[in-house]
């Protein structure tokens, strides 16, 4: 599976607009590019996939470059309840995948 | 309602005596997993299995055991559990066979070694 790499934790304010970068640069054809969002003491939760160009969703929008090399978690007007743990993963589509590495995350804090 | 389900939630246990934690999941899915996490390690997969009677190590497999006899069960053996066992447990699930499959988590498990 591709390593990712994205900031170890971001801070904000309500309402503004938060972008969460994710590096894979070992992306394969087959992969698609998961982010899923963490509350203290809660399993992460599902919030967004994507295969190329832009997907947006009632929680997100994710944009993917040509080269799929990255990807940015869009938040839009961010409010408390959005301080999580935020995970970018690459998973292969179709026959599913083994392992699956969820690393740190991204530590997003929104104040008021 | 899909759902992971894990019990015991909380577990206060010593040194030494093995435990079980169990994991059921009702969405008929072929991939199962256990997770740990700890502060700043992040979620590390212990064990996972891609369908019954196949499962196989993930990043941090030592002191652990598991077996899957069922579709739909998938517990987390600690036979002689030591105190750097202590931490957050997360069972997850999901589908084969479809693009990106969506992983389903239980609600966690705490686990105290003392």
């Amino acid at each position: 599976l591709a390593k990712t790499t994205q900031p170890v934790s971001m801070d904000s304010y309500e309402g503004q607009e938060v972008n969460i970068t994710c590096s894979h640069n070992n992306i394969a054809t087959n992969d698609y590019i998961t982010w899923y969002q963490q509350f203290p003491s809660q399993g992460p939760r599902f919030i967004i996939q994507g295969y190329k160009t832009k997907v947006t969703n009632e929680v997100a929008s994710l944009f993917i470059p040509a080269d799929r090399k990255s990807s940015t978690l869009s938040l839009p007007r961010v409010s408390l309840s959005d301080t999580a743990v935020y995970y970018c993963l690459v998973v292969p589509r179709g026959s599913g995948y083994s392992t699956l590495t969820f690393g740190k995350g991204t530590m997003l804090l929104v104040s008021p | 309602e899909a759902q992971v389900t894990q019990n015991p939630r909380y577990l206060i246990t010593v040194t030494g005596k093995k435990l079980t934690v169990t994991c059921s999941q009702n969405m008929n899915h072929e991939y199962m997993s256990w997770y740990r996490q700890d502060p700043g390690l992040g979620l590390r997969q212990i064990y996972y299995s891609m369908n019954v009677e196949a499962t196989d190590k993930g990043d941090v497999p030592e002191g652990y055991k598991v077996s899957r006899k069922e579709k739909r069960n998938f517990p987390l053996i600690l036979e002689s559990p030591s105190p750097n066992q202590t931490s957050l447990y997360f069972c997850a699930s999901s589908p084969q066979g479809v693009p990106g499959n969506t992983i389903y988590f239980g609600e966690g498990s705490w686990l105290t070694v003392v």
